[in-house]
């Protein structure tokens, strides 16, 4: 059965730190994606990358970053010089072909405080 | 384009009656997914459908439940009966192709409080 474990419930950081949000799968399908959203205040579930298990290079999109690590089962989102703007909750989710649906499998979220 | 709009956004009703919550997908996209999220929580698959054909069900809690998508497009997630622990928000995402290659996209959601 597909688990997503986001061990971080809450961070608080200031302004401008950067940080590094945590999250690990458990998947028996060796084809699977990996999503990370983000859900404002506003409530709303925001895409903000998939990646396959296929590509292990790391993404860098902006202030974002990706660290893909199968041999850890890790799928870890980084945010440089953070903004008040990125404090949201953000999830992390898995797909995989398990009965074929693909359908999303999240885990818990981690809700990021960045203060001024 | 339009994003998924999913309606009503915030829906009170009294326990035991029935309630149908409306998706309409981002034109053109062949799969369409329901979750429910509670307060705290990440999303939990309900049940998924590719054009009209409802492929699988199994996230459903219980059989007051039942989603249709009858032309492949606009699907409806309907509770007979409800009951208090349904009060959640329910989300409906859209894809373009399969969604384990494609991303799913999320409508707004819909808040249903039973009292």
């Amino acid at each position: 059965a597909q688990k997503v474990t986001q061990a971080q419930t809450e961070i608080s950081v200031v302004e401008k730190e950067d940080v590094t949000l945590d999250c690990v799968y458990e998947t028996r399908d060796t084809t699977y994606y990996l999503f990370w959203y983000k859900q404002p205040p506003s409530g709303e579930l925001v895409f903000l990358i998939r990646r396959n298990s296929f590509d292990e290079q790391n993404e860098i999109s902006g202030r974002y970053s990706w660290n893909f690590q199968k041999s850890t089962s890790s799928f870890n989102f980084t945010i440089t010089a953070s903004q008040v703007v990125d404090s949201a909750v953000y999830f992390c989710a898995l797909s995989d072909s398990g009965g074929s649906n693909y359908k999303l499998t999240f885990g818990k979220g981690t809700l990021l405080t960045v203060n001024p | 384009g339009a994003g998924v709009s999913q309606s009503p956004r915030y829906k009170v009703t009294k326990r035991g009656q029935d309630v149908a919550l409306r998706c309409d997908p981002i034109s053109g996209h062949v799969s369409l997914y329901w979750y429910r999220q509670a307060l705290g929580q990440g999303p939990e698959f309900l049940t998924y459908f590719n054009y009209e054909a409802q492929q699988d069900k199994s996230g459903l809690p219980n059989d007051r439940f039942s989603a249709e998508r009858p032309e492949g497009s606009i699907s409806t997630l309907t509770i007979q009966r409800t009951e208090q622990r349904d009060s959640a928000m329910y989300r409906c995402a859209s894809s373009i192709g399969l969604a384990g290659t494609y991303e799913q996209y999320f409508g707004p959601g819909t808040r249903l409080t039973v009292t």
